[in-house]
């Protein structure tokens, strides 16, 4: 199973709202990610969790919290957020350098966010 | 602190012929990979090739090959006999063997087959 599953496909939220975004995966993997892509351009890296502990965070602003709650699952808690915060939010997955050769990510399809 | 280049914001190519796209990177590390990565408009991320920096023959994956010249710190990306679902987003990526687990994607290359 190479596969990386996020939910929900398309979420719209208003500004005062409160929502989470879900991803999970059974590959083993120890390294998981959150990114952020805008329409035409590379993702932007937000946080990463190693082992489940964070051990990056990108100067995400703090209405944007991260939680791995196991080695599985990565959720990413939204709050009153901005327009200028819709976008495309992957998560992905990989081996960490802890685990030997640290190979390439694996990427869910993504929650395409609107706020409102 | 690394940096990966790809010059080249959009690229067409005729079904069937081949076409190459470039990319470059800054590192002062001697162990690293490097990666394609394929994004076709609304559909998910995946990777097309990588490359071991250690590794000196070059990577290939069926119809994708990859030009790696680790002195010039090119990683440039061929695509033989392209087809209409070759169209795509492209993104080089560069990954540290080392460190932690970021991995730094370039710009990305647009690329139409035109049939």
């Amino acid at each position: 199973d190479t596969e990386v599953t996020q939910t929900p496909k398309h979420l719209v939220m208003g500004m005062t709202n409160k929502k989470s975004l879900k991803c999970e995966q059974h590959m083993g993997h120890r390294a998981m990610y959150w990114y952020k892509q805008k329409a035409k351009k590379p993702p932007e890296l937000m946080f990463v969790y190693s082992y489940e502990k964070l051990s990056i965070n990108e100067s995400v602003p703090s209405r944007f919290s991260p939680e791995c709650p196991n080695s599985s699952l990565l959720n990413l808690h939204l709050h009153a957020l901005q327009p200028e915060d819709s976008a495309l939010y992957l998560c992905a997955s990989s081996q960490t350098v802890g685990q030997g050769n640290a190979y390439e990510q694996y990427f869910g399809p993504g929650t395409r966010l609107t706020v409102t | 602190a690394q940096t990966v280049t790809q010059s080249q914001p959009e690229m067409s190519v005729q079904e069937a012929e081949t076409v190459t796209l470039s990319c470059t990177y800054d590192t002062s590390e001697s162990d690293y990979y490097l990666f394609w990565y394929k994004q076709p408009p609304s559909r998910q991320m995946i990777l097309v090739i990588r490359q071991e920096a250690y590794k000196q023959q070059n990577a290939t994956e069926n119809r994708f090959s990859v030009n790696f010249q680790k002195a010039a710190k090119s990683f440039s990306l061929k695509i033989s006999d392209s087809q209409l679902g070759d169209a795509a987003m492209y993104f080089c990526a560069y990954r540290s063997q080392n460190r932690d687990d970021k991995i730094i994607f370039g710009k990305g290359t647009r690329l139409h087959i035109l049939p």
